[in-house]
């Protein structure tokens, strides 16, 4: 069964923390994503990747950075965690040019 | 820039009814693909249903359908003999054809199914 996986389900930071947030997909795909998802205003992108080492800014790349070092893996970084970052945050992949992404679980991210 | 647009925040259906969910979008391209996602409790995100804009017959999959009307900008989901398992958030997405893989997703809809 394929599969994105995010390695936290909860999370809780303090302010100022700098904060990894993991996701690994073992299908072999190039392009992977972070989204972040907040009541009310749905998924929003923050970076995404075509190819290991590329990543491009989503809608709202400020106060996160990603490394992708790995096909497999794409990180999400938050430098220094502030109280506006709790939220859910999704990880995707897809095959390039394909019909849909394949999620992970989801990371809750509560920063305090 | 395009943009996604679902006005029902909520909505509720009896189980064995039928719910349509409303998803309007606004591009200036010609070429696009549409889809709808079920986000329930466990979070994980389940692709429902895909449209291609060139394809006029609408996307069929089970007990789900879409009307998609190119010219509206409309994609709604037509979901049939509603069960229990269907409530969750259902999010509607687009994606361009044109050399990016990036989905734009509206807003949500949480649906809830009384028996």
């Amino acid at each position: 069964d394929v599969k994105v996986t995010q390695s936290s389900r909860y999370l809780v930071k303090r302010t100022g923390e700098k904060v990894f947030l993991e996701c690994v997909q073992d299908m072999d795909h190039e392009n992977m994503f972070w989204y972040r998802q907040d009541p009310g205003l749905g998924l929003r992108l923050i970076y995404f990747s075509y190819d290991v080492k590329m990543k491009e800014k989503g809608d709202i790349p400020e106060g996160y950075s990603v490394s992708r070092e790995k096909k497999e893996r794409f990180s999400l970084i938050l430098e220094s965690a502030s109280t506006n970052q709790t939220s859910m945050y999704l990880c995707a992949s897809s095959p390039p040019r394909d019909y849909g992404y394949t999620f992970g679980s989801g990371t809750r991210l509560t920063v305090v | 820039a395009q943009t996604v647009t679902q006005s029902q925040p909520e909505m509720s259906v009896q189980e064995a009814e039928t719910v349509t969910l409303s998803c309007t979008y606004d591009t200036s391209e010609s070429d696009y693909y549409l889809f709808w996602y079920k986000q329930p409790p466990s979070r994980q995100m389940i692709l429902v249903i895909r449209q291609e804009a060139y394809k006029q017959q609408n996307a069929t999959e089970n007990r789900f359908s879409v009307n998609f009307q190119k010219a509206a900008k409309s994609f709604s989901l037509k979901i049939s003999d509603s069960q229990l398992g269907d409530a969750a958030m259902y999010f509607c997405a687009y994606r361009t054809s044109y050399n990016t893989d990036k989905l734009i997703f509206g807003t949500g809809t949480r649906l809830q199914v009384f028996p």
